[in-house]
């Protein structure tokens, strides 16, 4: 079983529309989760860290549900510049630090 | 949000040959991490870097493999023998809890 799995895409929407992606993480024992965004064959970068309550961040919403080990993410209105690969990544604490566990992304195309 | 830089930021090189990638911090921190990524593929996690000390490892960072940070700044991944299948992505991430990661080193291994 993948550790972190993600819907590939790739989803397609309009300019305007709101879309959501999920994800699903195998560890229960997790203990930090983030959303990355990744350009083509660009380095990823950190989009927001994932907390129990859910936050937002402009257009951007983030929810977790640790009893289903389930991650979510909202973009709403969205813009031609989301087109990315959207990562949902986790991650176990440890006293040796902390390696993160990345899914395979979820691809978002953004269409005029 | 921290920066990283990293050369070369293509190399390319003949299988059998020793690579050193490099990361440079631009503040100072404790924790490095090297990833990889695989044309295609999900990011893959390869070592972490504390106090100067591999603080963890995955399968993938074997004997071929060593990290070190020579000289207090600059952070480096050496792949002593590469092979085809060491063609990839690799990025560089500083920090503790959130990573950032480096503009990566894409190498292509012939």
């Amino acid at each position: 079983r993948k550790e972190v799995e993600q819907d590939p895409g790739p989803f397609n929407v309009p300019e305007g529309a709101t879309v959501a992606f999920n994800c699903t993480y195998s560890n229960s024992a997790s203990q930090s989760f983030f959303w990355y965004r990744q350009d083509c064959r660009k380095e990823p970068k950190l989009l927001m860290s994932v907390y129990s309550s859910g936050n937002e961040d402009g257009r951007f919403t983030a929810q977790l549900n640790r009893a289903s080990q389930y991650i979510s993410l909202l973009i709403r209105d969205s813009k031609l510049s989301d087109s990315a690969t959207y990562l949902c990544v986790v991650n176990m604490w440890s006293n040796a630090g902390n390696m993160l566990t990345f899914g395979g992304g979820t691809r978002l195309m953004v269409k005029p | 949000e921290p920066e990283v830089t990293q050369t070369p930021s293509h190399q390319v090189t003949q299988m059998g040959q020793e690579v050193i990638l490099r990361c440079v911090p631009i503040s100072n921190h404790l924790y490095f991490y090297w990833y990889r990524q695989i044309l295609g593929q999900k990011v893959e996690f390869l070592v972490s870097f504390y106090n100067n000390e591999i603080s963890e490892k995955s399968e993938i960072f074997d004997d071929q493999f060593s990290v070190e940070r020579p000289d207090g700044s600059n952070f480096t991944l050496k792949i002593r023998s590469t092979k085809l299948e060491d063609s990839a992505m690799y990025f560089c991430a500083i920090s503790y809890n959130e990573q950032f990661f480096g503009p990566g080193t894409r190498l292509t291994v012939l």
